[in-house]
């Protein structure tokens, strides 16, 4: 079972730059969600989408722009990425439903100098 | 807005100690609650979770009871292994408009488990 995969899992950008976070999940969840973890900050959610073709602002959505491709892909895209972006991403996935389970990706470590 | 509150770490203990991690939130509705548990280099995973007052939620021997009268859900272990050092994060979740489960959470409480 691959559950939810994320890629890449480390990356280096300089400020300006941009890239792209890919996750996928092969669990036919219907909601999945983009968030950043930071010491001390506990895990934020930048983006989320409930459903194929929808997305929502999270927390701290500004530097950032989302994508729901498909029922199994949700990427995250930094346009000019900022040092401020530094941060611990993690891409999630839950059916939707009171009380159900989120289940969340290795994570990608990303450093902009 | 919904939050969740728990307690700063870290959390020094000795092998086969009690433990306990303070968790409260502020939530309008009733949502569910959580407990996730990431191990260095890891995500996130579901340790227990609790969907309606007075349940209690438990795995691995740790458990918490959602208290809606003192909005609180406290993780408790009677006895840690060096193996249960983590950091540990109380969230919470409910309907935000839309049939989607967002999960709010803590801070993290790291916990150090030494033999």
């Amino acid at each position: 079972n691959a559950g939810v995969t994320q890629t890449p899992k480390f990356q280096v950008l300089k400020t300006g730059q941009s890239m792209t976070l890919q996750c996928a999940q092969d669990m036919n969840h219907n909601s999945m969600y983009w968030y950043r973890q930071d010491p001390g900050m506990g895990l934020r959610l930048i983006y989320y989408s409930a459903s194929e073709g929808t997305t929502d602002k999270g927390e701290v959505p500004n530097g950032y722009n989302v994508s729901r491709l498909n029922k199994r892909e949700f990427s995250l895209r930094l346009e000019s990425a900022a040092p401020s972006q530094t941060s611990v991403y993690f891409c999630a996935s839950s059916s939707t439903g009171g009380g159900t389970e989120a289940f969340f990706g290795q994570g990608t470590r990303l450093t902009v100098v | 807005g919904d939050s969740v509150t728990q307690m700063e770490g870290p959390v020094t203990l000795s092998e086969e100690a009690f433990l306990t991690i303070n968790c409260t939130y502020t939530a309008t509705g009733y949502p569910s609650l959580f407990w996730y548990v990431q191990y260095p280099g890891e995500g996130l995973q579901l340790l227990l979770k609790a969907t309606k007052a007075d349940d209690k939620g438990s795995n691995k021997g740790f458990e918490a009871t959602y208290r809606k009268e003192t909005t609180s859900f406290h993780l408790e272990k009677g006895s840690v292994q060096v193996s249960d050092s983590a950091v540990y994060f109380c969230a919470l979740s409910g309907f935000y408009g839309g049939a989607t489960n967002k999960l709010i959470f803590g801070t993290g409480t790291l916990l150090a488990v030494q033999p």
